[in-house]
């Protein structure tokens, strides 16, 4: 049994620098959400696909942020002339969407700091 | 808007004594309902949900919560804790139903074992 995965696990990049990040959902799971962790606070969502359509982006996600799930299987999460106020952790979620039910499954993350 | 506050943000308790960690949510409609851990370099593990039936659920790892309607609460507890329970614990408010919106979490709350 494969959870999701996300990748790289650490980056570190310059301020104004483009980064992305790459999120393989399980396999089976159709919803895939993104989230940001800052130190000492819980998870905030970002943006959330079902299959390859995204279908809702939190007022966090600046024009900066651009997210794609091109054939409904991984997706990545490019963030444009990055900030230092990016610094954060990127968490990727998934859930199989069936009804009733939204347990969302967590990948380890992508630690992201801006120098 | 819905919100979730846990009150404390370090607790710390002596192995094999007893566990309560308090959460309150508010939520529009009837809230599903989660709890997770996060261990440093971990993604988050659910622990626990609740989305309908009986307000006492039980979860992985000896942990049980109970929801309180009257209160807006899911309060977490364990009646003996292990060294190995340190950790960051998550409670998060989302939509059920085949719901699709993020879960907006709380800010955690720090547990710290005391040998």
């Amino acid at each position: 049994d494969t959870g999701v995965s996300q990748n790289p696990r650490h980056k570190i990049t310059k301020r104004g620098q483009n980064v992305t990040f790459r999120c393989d959902p399980i396999s089976e799971h159709n919803r895939l959400y993104w989230y940001r962790q800052t130190l000492g606070q819980g998870p905030e969502f970002l943006t959330y696909f079902q299959n390859e359509a995204q279908l809702e982006k939190s007022r966090l996600l600046s024009d900066r942020f651009s997210a794609e799930r091109p054939k409904g299987s991984f997706s990545t999460l490019e963030i444009q002339r990055t900030e230092q106020g990016d610094s954060a952790m990127y968490l990727c979620a998934s859930s199989s969407g069936t009804s009733g039910v939204n347990e969302q499954f967590f990948g380890p993350g992508t630690r992201l700091t801006v120098l | 808007a819905q919100s979730v506050t846990q009150p404390d943000i370090h607790i710390t308790v002596s192995e094999g004594a007893s566990l309560e960690l308090r959460c309150n949510y508010s939520y529009g409609a009837t809230p599903y309902l989660f709890w997770y851990v996060q261990s440093p370099g971990q993604g988050l593990q659910l622990l626990l949900k609740y989305f309908s039936g009986d307000t006492l659920v039980q979860g992985i790892k000896g942990f049980e919560a109970e929801f309180k309607r009257s209160q807006s609460s899911f309060n977490l507890r364990k009646p003996s804790v292990h060294w190995s329970d340190a950790a960051e614990y998550f409670c998060a408010v989302g939509p059920g139903g085949g719901g699709a919106d993020g879960l907006t979490f709380g800010k955690g709350t720090h547990l710290i074992i005391q040998p």
